[in-house]
């Protein structure tokens, strides 16, 4: 059974940082990709960031650039999503997916439960 | 960037009717395009990809159709689990979603 279960939200001051986590199990995690959703309150689906399977790269919407990186651990199963530079506009849950093959632009077959980011002072 | 439109924003029918969810890409997308269903508190569940591909475990009540710039999910007759915000998403050409459909059951 699929399963990722995503931790390190919280709230979080204006600039400051936060480090995302997704454990992975069930599947062969390297082979495929993965990406973080965002989805603010009341609002709707916002991709941000992908990390292709098997070795791929890194992507990223225009919104985070510079500011977030995205980045796996095969070993661990995990993916991780380094937030620096927060924005009030970043508060959101973050989702991680996983994609249904290893290239990014993908649709996502599994979901996590999400984790709340707030950034507020 | 690839903009989705969706419509009706708002759609209330009842058990057992007929329900129409129209996508509309800016540019087109040939068949790359994915259906969400989500509930509320809940994450995102994958209903169709690849513009008509039922995902497993998906009901045969859910269809999708379409190519090119417009797309159509179709839930033959509604359930009261069908209650729902649907979500259209396109990866031809990075990746966006579209602002949603509400499915209410009267």
């Amino acid at each position: 059974e699929v399963q990722l279960l995503e931790s390190g939200g919280g709230l979080v001051q204006p600039g400051g940082s936060l480090r995302l986590s997704c454990a992975a199990s069930g599947f062969t995690f390297s082979s495929y990709s993965m990406s973080w959703v965002r989805q603010g309150p009341g609002k709707g689906l916002k991709w941000v960031s992908g990390f292709s399977g098997s070795g791929g790269g890194t992507y990223y919407a225009d919104s985070v650039k510079g500011r977030f990186t995205i980045s796996r651990d095969n070993s661990k199963n995990t993916l991780y999503l380094q937030m620096n530079s927060l924005r009030a506009d970043d508060t959101a849950v973050y989702y991680c997916a996983k994609g249904r093959g290893s290239w990014f632009e993908d649709s996502f077959d599994y979901w996590g439960q999400g984790t709340l980011v707030t950034v507020s002072s | 960037e690839i903009v989705l439109t969706q419509s009706p924003a708002t759609l209330s029918l009842s058990p057992g009717e007929r329900a129409t969810l129209s996508c509309r890409a800016s540019q087109s997308i040939s068949s790359y395009l994915a259906w969400y269903q989500q509930k509320p508190g809940q994450a995102p569940r994958l209903l169709i990809y690849d513009a008509s591909n039922r995902a497993t475990g998906i009901p045969a009540r859910f269809s999708g159709g379409g190519s090119g710039t417009d797309f159509i999910l179709t839930i033959s007759s509604l359930e009261p689990e069908d209650s729902a915000v649907y979500y259209c998403q396109q990866r031809s050409n990075w990746l966006t979603f579209g602002g949603g459909t509400k499915v209410e059951i009267k």
